[in-house]
């Protein structure tokens, strides 16, 4: 069946643009994370919905980030005013319910603001 | 706090050698599970293994072993022979109780197997 799937895969900005980038989790996942990996770093957890319920959102490192599943299916983590900061790959996972379950990982979006 | 540590930040063996990767982990959840990932130069994270709190029986899939030590708060990796074909970077993971799932990665580990 398929995996997770993300696009775009490589995404270049100027400083100050505004980004959006998408997951499908698979098919039947009820959870689904958005993780920030550093070049050199492990993944660092954002956010993560329950269906369409943002359960946690500790992770976003500031207001201009956030994230939405409105249909409990796809997500969109979108990113305003970019930074070089936020220069990252961002990784999404899903899995079935129960807490701890295996995530399954999508390919990443490598993000470079210039 | 909850944490992970993987000291070894690059290994590098040559292709048949047997290699152990470490993983340290932080929490004062009694309840808790621990994970390890592959991620190839892809980049696509490949699930190993999972292990609950409860469970300390060391683990093995082929040519890769696991050994949990509570008393030590380790997790740590061992995969024999290795080949080229395991160069990845590993990461060690947490997923501390009650928290909806999310994991807490390690700083993960370069390996190279050069032939």
């Amino acid at each position: 069946g398929a995996g997770v799937s993300q696009s775009p895969r490589y995404k270049v900005a100027k400083r100050g643009q505004d980004v959006a980038l998408r997951c499908d989790p698979i098919s039947g996942h009820v959870s689904l994370f958005w993780y920030q990996q550093a070049l050199g770093q492990g993944p660092e957890f954002l956010t993560y919905f329950q269906n369409e319920a943002q359960l946690d959102k500790s992770g976003l490192p500031s207001d201009r980030f956030f994230a939405e599943r409105p249909e409990g299916s796809v997500s969109t983590l979108k990113i305003q005013r970019t930074q070089q900061e936020d220069s990252a790959v961002y990784l999404c996972a899903s899995k079935r319910s129960g807490d701890y379950n295996e995530q399954f990982f999508g390919p990443g979006t490598r993000l470079t603001v210039l | 706090a909850q944490k992970v540590t993987q000291a070894q930040t690059e290994i590098s063996v040559v292709e048949k050698e047997d290699v152990t990767l470490d993983c340290v982990y932080e929490t004062r959840d009694t309840t808790y599970y621990l994970f390890w990932y592959k991620q190839p130069p892809s980049g696509e994270l490949v699930f190993l293994i999972r292990r609950n709190s409860f469970d300390e029986q060391n683990e093995i899939s082929g040519r890769y072993s696991w050994n949990f030590q509570k008393s030590t708060s380790s997790f740590n990796f061992t995969i024999t022979a290795s080949q080229v074909v395991d160069s990845a970077v590993y990461f060690c993971a947490l997923i501390p109780y009650n928290q909806g799932g999310k994991l807490i990665f390690g700083q993960g580990t370069e390996l190279s197997v050069k032939p």
